[in-house]
């Protein structure tokens, strides 16, 4: 089966460094969101992506997060300096537009679990 | 896009039929109701969406009253796989498909 893959799956680092997260969607897909879960804020919205141009990061802090699409295979989500509040469960998540009956629908990783100490 | 309302959590016994109800009363005419899960984790995953008529597929049925303005999630036979947080959401297709996420339902399949 298709599926959207995140690297790395756990991550532990430490208060200040620079840290990266990697989505490979679903091969043909042109839209990709980062989404980020805490037991305080639930599921959020952080940015996503049609045909590699970003079209919403109003969710993202942009003093430190940055969210790119170097090609249509690879999303990645950095924070520089990373701070605790940042530990959260990172989800990415890949879909097809324009949408028809049979791809409407998100696929989602199994997410990054970032602490931050 | 409009806001939904559910319960927090709910049991459902092994084998029944889970009813998972949801109010959106203030969805507009061109949002869709879209059902997704997450089992303890794991990513979310879609699990059915409608407009104005019912639903099935084989995962689930979705019953949106004539109003739009609510709607309810059934699994027809529920195992202990489908514990789960389930969200209701709605959302506009021409929104590029930005799904908000709320609290969601806790449902506990129990044996």
């Amino acid at each position: 089966d298709a599926r959207v893959t995140q690297t790395p799956r756990h991550k532990v680092t430490e208060m200040g460094q620079e840290v990266t997260m990697r989505c490979q969607p679903i091969l043909g897909h042109n839209t990709v969101f980062w989404y980020r879960q805490t037991m305080m804020q639930g599921l959020e919205l952080l940015a996503y992506f049609r045909n590699r141009a970003p079209l919403d990061d109003s969710g993202m802090p942009k003093d430190r997060f940055s969210a790119e699409m170097p090609d249509a295979t690879l999303a990645t989500l950095k924070i520089q300096p990373s701070e605790p509040r940042d530990s959260a469960v990172y989800f990415c998540a890949s879909g097809l537009r324009p949408w028809t009956a049979t791809n409407e629908k998100l696929f989602f990783g199994s997410g990054t679990q970032l602490s931050v100490l | 896009d409009a806001k939904t309302t559910q319960p927090p959590s709910m049991d459902c016994a092994e084998g029944r039929a889970a009813n998972l109800p949801c109010n959106h009363s203030t969805i507009s005419g061109n949002e869709y109701v879209y059902w997704y899960r997450q089992i303890h984790s794991q990513g979310p995953q879609y699990i059915i969406h409608g407009l104005k008529n019912n639903e099935t597929n084989e995962m689930a049925s979705l019953i949106i009253t004539e109003d739009r303005k609510s709607s309810t999630l059934i699994l027809p036979h529920a195992t202990l796989r489908d514990t789960a947080v389930y969200y209701c959401i709605v959302s506009v297709e021409a929104a590029g498909n930005k799904l908000t996420f709320g609290g969601g339902t806790r449902v506990l399949v129990k044996p």
